[in-house]
């Protein structure tokens, strides 16, 4: 088996702060994705990877960044925090597209 | 464009309780049709899924068929127990797609 690990698990900011999110996987899969869930709205696709050093957008992708340079981890910037903003970020990654395998998320509070 | 709608944002049962999860789906095609559980503190993982050429996903004591003709997908159980409490969500994905499309999920409270 294998496991998503998500880093920060907490991460509290201040408006306008630039923030980064990890994500690391050990199941040597090919495609990485990272959602954003709110509340009520679901899970949203921010970004995602199809292989190393590939990035692809998906429909939150504006104000975010994202950087693949190993296969094994898939990193997420917010460029500036919202004032009250509050969601879950949620890591995956899958070899099947049917079966995402999840990390436990970075829940962030912006200031 | 493609789309999965689940309407019950929130749904309290008592144990043994029949479980019913209403989800639609709006797709232009016949993708593969998916349902994930979320337990709390955790990311969601993969229930069950179903395909036209299977129609039928079962799995854990749920189950859900692929409804063309209404272009439906519900989940169902005949008796929930107080683990059963997590979020569900209703998901497609097309065959060499990457994108899982979500619905809003439904959150299910079973009390002892």
């Amino acid at each position: 088996g294998g496991i998503i690990t998500q880093t920060p698990k907490f991460l509290i900011g201040q408006e306008g702060q630039k923030l980064t999110l990890k994500c690391q996987q050990n199941f040597n899969h090919d495609t990485m994705y990272w959602y954003r869930q709110d509340s009520g709205k679901g899970l949203r696709l921010i970004y995602y990877s199809i292989t190393e050093n590939d990035l692809q957008k998906g429909d939150l992708s504006e104000g975010y960044d994202a950087s693949r340079e190993k296969k094994s981890s898939f990193s997420l910037t917010v460029t500036s925090a919202q004032k009250n903003e509050m969601a879950v970020f949620l890591c995956a990654s899958s070899i099947i597209n049917e079966r995402l395998f999840f990390g436990h998320g970075t829940k962030l509070s912006v200031l | 464009g493609d789309s999965v709608t689940q309407k019950q944002g929130q749904v309290t049962l008592s144990e043994d309780d029949f479980l019913f999860i209403n989800c639609t789906y709006s797709t232009t095609t016949y993708p593969t049709l998916l349902w994930y559980v979320q337990y709390p503190g955790q990311g969601p993982q993969l229930l069950l899924k179903v395909t036209t050429a299977n129609n039928k996903g079962i799995s854990r004591g749920f189950e859900a068929t692929y409804d063309k003709g209404t272009t439906s997908f519900h989940l169902q159980k005949a008796s929930v127990q107080e683990s059963d409490s997590a979020v569900y969500f209703c998901a497609l994905v097309y065959t060499n797609a990457y994108k899982v499309i979500f619905g809003k999920g439904t959150h299910l409270h079973v009390l002892p």
